[in-house]
């Protein structure tokens, strides 16, 4: 994998479902991979940071887990609320070298929660 | 504490004019970061600044595009002579002092929409 790519591109869930979506990331050269959530018009906002193999991170309702020898994190919702929704991007930071500081984006899941 | 500022929120232009995009870090951030979406794709990476330094510019395109931070004041990002193809979403990021803490998060403003009529 040389790019970040996620999937699926977008979902459509009813409250009270729990789901969850894929991001794919170069498993070379990794520090770090990022979730954001943003809702349309705001600034993206930082959910999760994570650099370890098997690394669980947990915020209420969402958790993430990072497999970074096969280079892919899930992201799962439990119970999803309206305010749920929103497109979550993750984000690769490699290790070393030229770019050691660029975020490298994937083009996003969006979220929509039906009440 | 307030986050990451950017002005102005949308800006059109027209061929060939300039457009200034300015943005002001977190408060007791140094690290400020450029990036771009254009429309169909994902955020990429533009150009990583510190204070009066230009760090990395290796995503910034080489000709009419520049960045500046410098001691006082927002970083700006600037656009000379804009075409149609730079419409886009620009966004600001910032992080902490420090190189290990200034790898982990980048925290982003809500984005300047640049349209080019």
């Amino acid at each position: 994998i040389l790019n970040v790519e996620q999937s699926p591109q977008s979902l459509h869930v009813q409250e009270g479902d729990s789901t969850n979506f894929t991001c794919s990331f170069p498993s070379s050269n990794f520090y770090a991979l990022h979730w954001y959530r943003w809702e349309t018009a705001k600034s993206p906002e930082a959910l999760f940071v994570m650099t370890l193999n098997g690394d669980e991170k947990k915020k209420g309702r969402i958790s993430a887990t990072l497999n970074t020898k096969e280079g892919y994190s899930y992201l799962y919702i439990k119970g999803s609320q309206p305010e749920d929704s929103a497109t979550y991007l993750c984000a690769s930071l490699p290790d070393s070298g030229a770019g050691s500081y660029q975020l490298t984006f994937g083009k996003g899941t969006k979220l929509s929660v039906i009440p | 504490n307030a986050g990451v500022m950017q002005n102005p929120r949308h800006l059109v232009r027209r061929r060939g004019q300039e457009a200034r995009l300015r943005c002001s870090p977190m408060k007791g951030h140094s690290h400020v970061y450029w990036y771009r979406q254009l429309p169909e794709e994902g955020l990429k990476f533009m150009v990583y600044l510190q204070k009066e330094n230009i760090i990395d510019e290796s995503g910034m395109p080489k000709e009419r595009f520049s960045a500046e931070f410098p001691k006082e004041g927002p970083s700006i990002l600037r656009i000379q002579q804009v075409v149609r193809g730079d419409s886009a979403a620009y966004f600001c990021a910032s992080s902490p002092t420090g190189t290990g803490a200034s790898r982990r998060t980048q925290y982003f403003g809500p984005g300047t929409r640049l349209l080019v009529l």
